[in-house]
C-alpha cells in the first residue's frame, strides 16, 4: 500500500513560517490535499490539488509538490494555527484514499 | 449551509455490528457527489473506510476485508455505515464526509465537508 510520511511534530514561533512535509514515492506526480484538525474538532480542508485554497482559508496557507515531497507552508504563524495537519491523496492504482501520518504544529 | 451529523451507539460489543448514520442537512444527496466514512484512532491516524454515490454504487477500503457496507437513503438525505465482526481495533472516532472531485484534474478527490464525528468503543 502507498505510504505518506509526515514529521510527528513541528514547532514555530508566532510570526514565523511553519513548513510541514509529506513524503511519498513520486508524490509529485499525484495531487495532494491538506487538512487542519484542532482538538475535539473535525478536519478542515486547507489546501486542495497541491496548491488550491478553499474559500475562507487565509492566504497564509500555501502548498507545493515535487519529486518525493509535498509541502504545506504556513506563513506568519498565529496561535490559532496550532493543530494537527494531515496530507491526503487519491491513489488511483489501489483505488484508495490515503492519509499521511499527521504533524502536530505547536506555536511557541 | 450543508452540514453533516453522525449518530449511532457509542458502545458496541466485540464480534457485534456497528451501525452509524450520517444525516445531511441544508442540502441534497446530489447527483455528482460521493459520500464517505473515515475513522480516526490514536495509533492509526485517519483511515478511509468507504464511499457511496447517489446511485448506490460503492467503493471500500480493502483492509476492511468485506466487513463494511455503506447504504444511502435519498428520501431522508442520509447514508449509513454497517461494520461487522467488531474487535477492539475498531474503537475509533467515526466521521462522515462529503467527497469532492477536482474540477481541474482527473484522479483527484478530497473531503471538503466533515461531520463532527461519533466516538465508538468496542468493549464487552
Amino acid at each position: 500500500s502507498y505510504v505518506l510520511t509526515q514529521p510527528s511534530s513541528v514547532s514555530v514561533a508566532p510570526g514565523q513560517t511553519a513548513t510541514i512535509t509529506c513524503g511519498g514515492d513520486s508524490i509529485g506526480s499525484k495531487l495532494v490535499h491538506w487538512y487542519q484538525q484542532k482538538p475535539g474538532q473535525a478536519p478542515v480542508l486547507v489546501v486542495y490539488d497541491d496548491k488550491g485554497r478553499p474559500s475562507g482559508i487565509p492566504e497564509r496557507f500555501s502548498g507545493s509538490n515535487s519529486g518525493n515531497t509535498a509541502t504545506l507552508t504556513i506563513s506568519r504563524v498565529e496561535a490559532g494555527d496550532e493543530a494537527d495537519y494531515y496530507c491526503q491523496l487519491w491513489h488511483s492504482t489501489s483505488f484508495q484514499y490515503v492519509f499521511g501520518t499527521g504533524t502536530k504544529v505547536t506555536v511557541l | 449551509q450543508v452540514q453533516l451529523r453522525e449518530s449511532g451507539p457509542g458502545l458496541v460489543k466485540p464480534s457485534g455490528t456497528l451501525s452509524l448514520t450520517c444525516a445531511i442537512s441544508g442540502g441534497s444527496i446530489g447527483r455528482d457527489l460521493w459520500w464517505s466514512w473515515v475513522r480516526q484512532t490514536p495509533g492509526e491516524g485517519l483511515e478511509w473506510l468507504g464511499e457511496i454515490f447517489h446511485t448506490g454504487s460503492t467503493n471500500y477500503n480493502p483492509s476492511l476485508r468485506g466487513r463494511a457496507t455503506i447504504s444511502i437513503d435519498k428520501s431522508t438525505t442520509q447514508f449509513s455505515l454497517n461494520l461487522t465482526s467488531l474487535t477492539a481495533a475498531d474503537t475509533a472516532l467515526y466521521f462522515c464526509a462529503r467527497t469532492r472531485d477536482s474540477v481541474t484534474f482527473t484522479n483527484s478527490h478530497y473531503f471538503d465537508l466533515w461531520g463532527q464525528g461519533a466516538l465508538v468503543t468496542v468493549s464487552s
